[in-house]
């Protein structure tokens, strides 16, 4: 069965401090892991794909990680700001004809002053 | 950055009425979506959308719901006959290219809160 886990469910931190998301998925056909911010009754919004060939990629203070050997990817935030307070979906797309997502139930940051 | 618009926003209804969803995806976009996400639970895939007609749908997705795209702007979702359990948020979502490539971005709109009562 297709599966996307993270962990920690959810997690507070103090601003300017860094923090590291994790996820771990069961899927195939894998194409690529996407890293969405979704802000509390909002529409997720793109962070970062990565196909299996790709280790790292950053955006910003955001950067995430890909090992398509042990399935697993994270997600690093440096300098946390306030902002940041949102949830974080892990998510990976089936290597279908169409743009077949699978969801994780994500990680809840709460970056505190 | 453009936007995929949704409204209305928040949508309250008695179960056993239908309800319409709009959504108006980014202007040059040709792949569209409905997603819903259940309070407290991941988002679920419903439906994709091309050439004016359903690509894929989800177990989710039965007789009860329909998609249309009635002009060259609007995509619509449809819920037949609304149960409690229809209440979540409703995502739309929008995408340029067909195939999930590395670059390929899907756009979420804000969604539309149904509540049924």
């Amino acid at each position: 069965k297709n599966q996307v886990e993270q962990s920690p469910q959810s997690l507070i931190i103090l601003e300017g401090k860094n923090c590291t998301l994790q996820c771990n998925y069961t899927v195939s056909p894998f194409s690529n892991l996407r890293w969405y911010k979704q802000d509390t009754g909002r529409g997720p919004v793109s962070l970062t794909i990565m196909t299996f060939s790709e280790n790292t990629k950053s955006n910003g203070r955001y950067t995430a990680t890909l090992d398509a050997d042990t399935k697993q990817s994270s997600l690093h935030i440096t300098a946390s700001q306030l902002s940041d307070s949102a949830s974080y979906i892990c998510v990976v797309t089936l290597n279908t004809g169409f743009q077949k997502l699978v969801f994780g139930t994500g990680t809840r940051l709460l970056v505190s002053p | 950055e453009p936007e995929v618009t949704q409204t209305p926003s928040h949508q309250v209804t008695q179960m056993g009425q239908e309800v319409i969803l709009r959504c108006v995806p980014i202007s040059n976009h040709l792949y569209f979506y409905w997603y819903r996400q259940i309070l407290g639970q991941k988002v679920e895939f419903l439906v994709s959308f091309y050439n004016n007609e359903i690509s894929e749908k989800s177990e989710i997705f039965d007789d009860q719901f329909s998609v249309e795209r009635p002009d060259g702007s609007n995509f619509t979702l449809k819920i037949r006959s609304t149960k409690l359990e229809d209440s979540a948020m409703y995502f739309c979502a929008s995408s340029e290219i067909l195939r999930p490539t590395t670059n390929e971005k899907l756009f979420f709109g804000s969604g539309t809160q149904l509540s049924v009562l």
